[in-house]
């Protein structure tokens, strides 16, 4: 089945240290997205990919980097992680990233990553 | 400031009887929503959603009903199935906003159906 896949399912890491979630997807859809969420709040996206034209929010910390280096992989990267970003992270890709407006694709999410800061 | 909201985190059905998860929203531009329904350690998955230009939309027994006049949408279940038991975000999407057409998400509502 295609699908969206997430690895690892669960990271600890050093307060401090550098740490990389992966995204694969067999979809071959063109945008994929990083979305953090905490415990009780409401996914928060972080920045996506439509193709390989890299979107930041505004408000995603600088500590945030991701990478593309091909339609079937996303990296995020988390340069000095703090308390604070201890959360579930969740990938997810759609096709067109709803750019037409005449293509409703929903995204189709992975199972995520729960991050763990020590 | 939220643009879309869930205001009651948690909902409690019997089986058999109707599910109705309510979701508000402050920007009347969105065009589109969706129903994500999310079971513990599993990604969201994509339930059904509705364009801006109709009221109603169903999916066997599922459907969702938008009251644009009011910012209002709600997702029916019908009957309910213990199954069903899971947490559901609303979503919505800006398409000619500041977000590239990207979702906004509420915090969710977690469904809890009793045999």
């Amino acid at each position: 089945d295609a699908m969206v896949i997430q690895n690892p399912r669960y990271q600890v890491t050093q307060f401090g240290k550098p740490v990389t979630l992966s995204c694969s997807q067999t979809l071959n859809h063109n945008v994929m997205y990083w979305y953090q969420q905490k415990s009780s709040q409401a996914p928060k996206l972080l920045f996506h990919y439509y193709d390989k034209d890299f979107n930041n929010e505004a408000d995603t910390p600088d500590n945030f980097q991701s990478r593309r280096p091909n339609t079937s992989f996303c990296f995020l990267d988390i340069r000095s992680p703090g308390l604070g970003d201890a959360a579930m992270y969740l990938c997810a890709t759609s096709s067109s990233g709803g750019r037409s407006f005449y293509s409703n694709q929903p995204q189709h999410f992975g199972d995520g990553t729960r991050l763990s800061i020590l | 400031d939220q643009q879309v909201k869930q205001n009651s985190p948690s909902l409690s059905v019997q089986e058999g009887r109707i599910s109705i998860l309510n979701c508000d929203y402050t920007n009347s531009m969105f065009d589109y929503f969706l129903w994500y329904k999310k079971y513990p350690a599993e990604g969201p998955t994509f339930l059904i959603s509705i364009s801006s230009i109709k009221d109603k939309n169903e999916d066997g027994r599922f459907t969702v009903f938008l009251n644009k006049s009011a910012k209002h949408l709600s997702l029916h279940i019908v009957p309910s199935q213990p199954g069903d038991s899971a947490v559901y975000f609303c979503a919505a999407r800006d398409f000619y906003g500041g977000s590239q057409g990207n979702l906004i998400f509420g915090k969710g509502t977690k469904l809890s159906v009793k045999p």
